[in-house]
């Protein structure tokens, strides 16, 4: 009964080739979202769906495409994998309602490695 | 645009001892605070919000945060460290997305 749950947890992959990392969440929430996290700890927002619609597009390039079938799935899809890709992906999810606080219940990551 | 300052990107303490990680935030509106923490290898964990009401926020595994206006601060404390408090911590302010602080390193010792 995992809430947010992401696959593959690890990915180890040559330079020049094109991934992709799964996330699905059971919360019934509306809107979900793709972090990515460097060799620092430091979080940083990639994207956010909310009814399958694309509402937040940080800087990323654009090598990286996120797919939202459906409210309760979202992939991340990267091109031309490049060795500064390296990092931890952690997909979240939450409420986004007026009365809410919007608080986001994350994956458990999926650390990609670029060789 | 909102913003979050953790000072110290490391604290040690002694089990047993007082816990204290600092947040000072930046917004134009009243925010909602977080405090989530992320232990090895995983992912991270809601420990307490703040949105409106009382400025005494208690979240889970004894920690508790206040929220004061006046010096634009949110810190989390925990009177009385465990071994299994060692993680990292990130205070979080939202504004139309989540704003993540660089995150604080608690190391607790025997």
């Amino acid at each position: 009964d995992t809430a947010v749950s992401q696959t593959p947890k690890y990915l180890v992959t040559q330079m020049g080739n094109d991934k992709s990392i799964k996330c699905e969440q059971n919360l019934g929430h509306d809107t979900m979202y793709w972090y990515k996290q460097d060799s620092k700890k430091f979080l940083k927002i990639m994207f956010s769906y909310n009814n399958k619609e694309l509402i937040i597009n940080e800087t990323v390039p654009n090598r990286f495409s996120p797919k939202s079938p459906d409210k309760a799935h979202l992939n991340l899809h990267i091109n031309s994998l490049e060795l500064g890709d390296s990092a931890v992906y952690f997909c979240a999810s939450s409420f986004t309602g007026t009365s809410g606080s919007g608080e986001q219940f994350f994956g458990p990551g999926t650390r990609l490695t670029v060789l | 645009a909102q913003s979050v300052t953790q000072l110290g990107s490391h604290v040690s303490v002694s089990e047993g001892a007082l816990v204290l990680l600092r947040c000072n935030y930046s917004s134009s509106v009243p925010p909602y605070l977080f405090w989530y923490v992320q232990y090895p290898n995983q992912g991270l964990q809601l420990l307490l919000k703040y949105t409106t009401g009382a400025t005494l926020v208690k979240g889970i595994n004894g920690f508790e945060a206040e929220f004061k206006k006046s010096e634009t601060s949110f810190h989390l404390t925990k009177p009385s460290a465990h071994m299994s408090d060692a993680a990292e911590y990130f205070c979080a302010v939202k504004d139309d997305k989540l704003i993540f602080g660089t995150g604080t390193r608690l190391q607790v010792f025997p």
